[in-house]
């Protein structure tokens, strides 16, 4: 069965300090893989996604990720982080039917990110 | 851009009552997703449409149902409403013909079950 773990529940870094979110995926094929960014009492906001190809891929708003399929990871990265990020981080692995016809997103946990000044 | 479009932002409903939520999807998406997602926890996966017809089915109570309609929009149908439905309810929906997984969200229905 498909899952994802995110094993940080709370992670707190300095405003401008580098941020590295982790995320472990279970998944028979190649995953697509996603990260998915949502501020207290908001919808969920699509920051990257990985489905093939170039193994760092970048998103919005300076985050990149890098697929490493040896280890079952695709963390999430930023150089320099701003108060402005401190929200709830899920990473997502969608599975697909190759009969057709759809597919779902598995969500982990979640990391809840902090940003003190 | 169009986005994903639910209705209504905000329910309250008392124990035993029926709530219905509806999502319009972005413009020429064919599949829909419903998603619950309760306190401080992640996004669980209730239900999805393709092209009208259930595609998948997830962690949905028999209480819920839900159907997609022929303009593609969804409604979500929840009865006898206890505390534990209490939650934020997100649609999502997504292109198969554009051949990804892309899932765009909605901004959620908050459901208090008083």
């Amino acid at each position: 069965a498909q899952s994802v773990t995110q094993p940080d529940i709370h992670i707190t870094v300095s405003e401008g300090a580098s941020l590295e979110l982790r995320c472990n995926y279970s998944y028979g094929a190649t995953p697509y893989l996603f990260w998915y960014v949502q501020s207290p009492g908001q919808g969920l906001q699509l920051l990257l996604k990985y489905f093939s190809g170039d193994t760092l891929v970048q998103g919005i708003k300076g985050f990149e990720a890098e697929f490493k399929r040896s280890q079952s990871s695709f963390n999430l990265r930023k150089p320099s982080v701003h108060w402005s990020d401190a929200a709830e981080y899920f990473c997502a692995v969608g599975t697909r039917r190759f009969s057709g016809g759809y597919n779902k997103l598995i969500f982990g946990a979640g990391t809840r990110l902090a940003v003190h000044p | 851009a169009a986005g994903v479009i639910q209705s209504p932002r905000h329910l309250i409903k008392e124990k035993r009552e029926t709530a219905t939520l509806k999502c319009y999807p972005i413009p020429r998406h064919d599949t829909v997703y419903w998603y619950q997602q309760g306190p401080g926890q992640d996004p669980q996966f209730l239900i999805s449409f393709y092209e009208k017809m259930q595609s998948d089915k997830g962690s949905i109570p028999d209480r819920f149902s839900a159907q997609q309609f022929s303009d593609y929009h969804s409604e979500l149908n929840m009865s006898s409403l206890e505390l534990g439905d209490s939650a934020l309810y997100f649609c999502a929906s997504s292109s198969q013909q554009a051949g990804a997984n892309v899932l765009t969200f909605g901004a959620g229905s908050r459901l208090t079950v008083l």
